[in-house]
Parts: C-alpha cells; sequence; structure tokens
C-alpha cells in the first residue's frame, strides 16, 4: 500500500515554456501533499505544501507565481513550472500523507530538463 | 528555518561491517524519519521514530530517536552490497496550521566494497 506515483518521470523542454508535473496518490486519499526539489548530489528541499481544496504554502524564497501548484482533488496535486529557465532543471518530488501525524510517501520523482 | 546536521557525509565499509550514520538539529522535531535514495528514484522510507527515546528496528537497521528530540541515528548491521545508496534522515514538526513538510539532512552516501 501507500503507493505514489508522478508523471511525466522526464521531461526536456525549451526556455519559455511551461510544464506540469502530476503526483497521485494510488491507494489513498492524501489531505496533503509537499513539493520538494533536490539538485544533484543535494538534499531534498521543500517548496510547497498543498491541501486538497485550498491554496498552497510556499516556502520562503519560492515563487508562488513560478510554481504553480493545484490540488484540486484527493488523489492528484499538480506544479505547473511555469516559463522554465536552465537554472529550473532539477528533480522535482512529491510527497502524500493521508493525514496530519500520518507517514508521507514519497513519488518517485521527475526529472525536469530546461533547455 | 531549521537545519539538520547529518554524519557522515560518506562512507566506504567492506561488506559484512556495521555501518553508524547521526543527524543533529539544533531546535526539536516530532518525528524523526530514515529514508533511502537511489539514483533517479525517490525516497523510500525506512524507519520511523515518533516517541523521544524511542528505539526501533527494520530487519539489519536499528533507528533511535534521541531524548533531546534533536538528534538521531541509524545503524546498519552486516551491510550488504545492495546497502548501497543514499541514506537521508529527515525531520518533521507539527505547527498548529497542521501537517509541515520535512526537513532533510544532506545525506551520507554508502558505498560498500565487496
Amino acid at each position: 500500500g501507500a503507493v505514489v506515483s508522478q508523471h511525466p518521470s522526464r521531461v526536456i523542454c525549451k526556455s519559455g515554456t511551461s510544464v506540469k508535473i502530476e503526483c497521485r496518490s494510488l491507494d489513498f486519499q492524501a489531505t496533503t501533499m509537499f513539493w520538494y526539489r533536490q539538485f544533484p548530489k543535494k538534499s531534498l528541499m521543500l517548496m510547497a505544501t498543498s491541501n486538497e481544496g485550498s491554496k498552497a504554502t510556499y516556502e520562503q524564497g519560492v515563487e508562488k507565481d513560478k510554481f504553480l501548484i493545484n490540488h484540486a482533488s484527493l488523489t492528484l496535486s499538480t506544479l505547473t513550472v511555469t516559463s522554465a529557465h536552465p537554472e529550473d532543471s532539477s528533480f522535482y518530488i512529491c510527497s502524500a500523507r493521508e493525514g496530519a501525524g500520518e507517514t508521507q510517501y514519497f513519488g518517485p520523482g521527475t526529472r525536469l530538463l530546461v533547455l | 528555518g531549521q537545519q539538520l546536521n547529518q554524519s557522515p557525509q560518506s562512507m566506504f565499509i567492506q561488506e559484512g561491517e556495521d555501518v553508524s550514520m547521526n543527524c543533529t538539529s539544533s531546535s526539536i522535531f516530532n518525528t524523526w524519519l530514515w529514508y533511502k535514495q537511489e539514483p533517479g528514484e525517490g525516497p523510500v522510507l525506512l524507519i520511523a521514530l515518533y516517541k523521544a527515546g524511542e528505539l526501533t528496528s527494520n530487519g539489519r537497521l536499528t533507528a533511535q530517536f534521541g531524548i533531546t528530540r534533536k538528534d538521531s541515528f541509524l545503524n546498519i548491521s552486516a551491510s550488504i552490497p545492495s546497502d548501497v545508496g543514499i541514506y537521508f534522515c529527515a525531520g518533521e514538526l507539527y505547527s498548529g496550521g497542521g501537517a509541515d513538510g520535512l526537513t532533510f539532512g544532506k545525506g551520507t552516501h554508502l558505498i560498500i566494497q565487496p
């Protein structure tokens, strides 16, 4: 149980375009989903917290207009990188939890390369 | 924000040896977690610790939640080649607003020589 999927697994896009990444909880309902970013050989850094049906809470330094998060249902959250630039190239990982105090389960990650 | 200091950064060991790594924090956490990440994949939960002083095992892995709630260690006994990977500690703090995201350590890269 507790499987989280992400789509796509990797994406290459041109600078200036927007990219949407999906995060799905497959066998449980996730009241909260989190988005993390990981640079090569670095740790995971929390970008934002997304609660179903409400606006996402962004960490300091993360541009909300650039990284649009939608958590429209209890099993799906999307992260859209708008007007992507090469410095946005990174490994984006989501996690999901059923409720407060429950374990976070991570997706397999999405590798974004912006040319 | 909170920071986790994880050490060592990397370990080169022989197969069969025991491994120990730890994390310390300048502030307390409600939950300590240990994850393993392999290249190109998301982290996989190894052990979750919910109470100060708690000692929990998962097969050859043992982890403890420090009494002060500011530290945790992970031990791996009798290492095998498939233990290779990057191990991350993570702390979780519950605020009045509900679920908080995890704060991760910088990782310990475990390399095993057969």
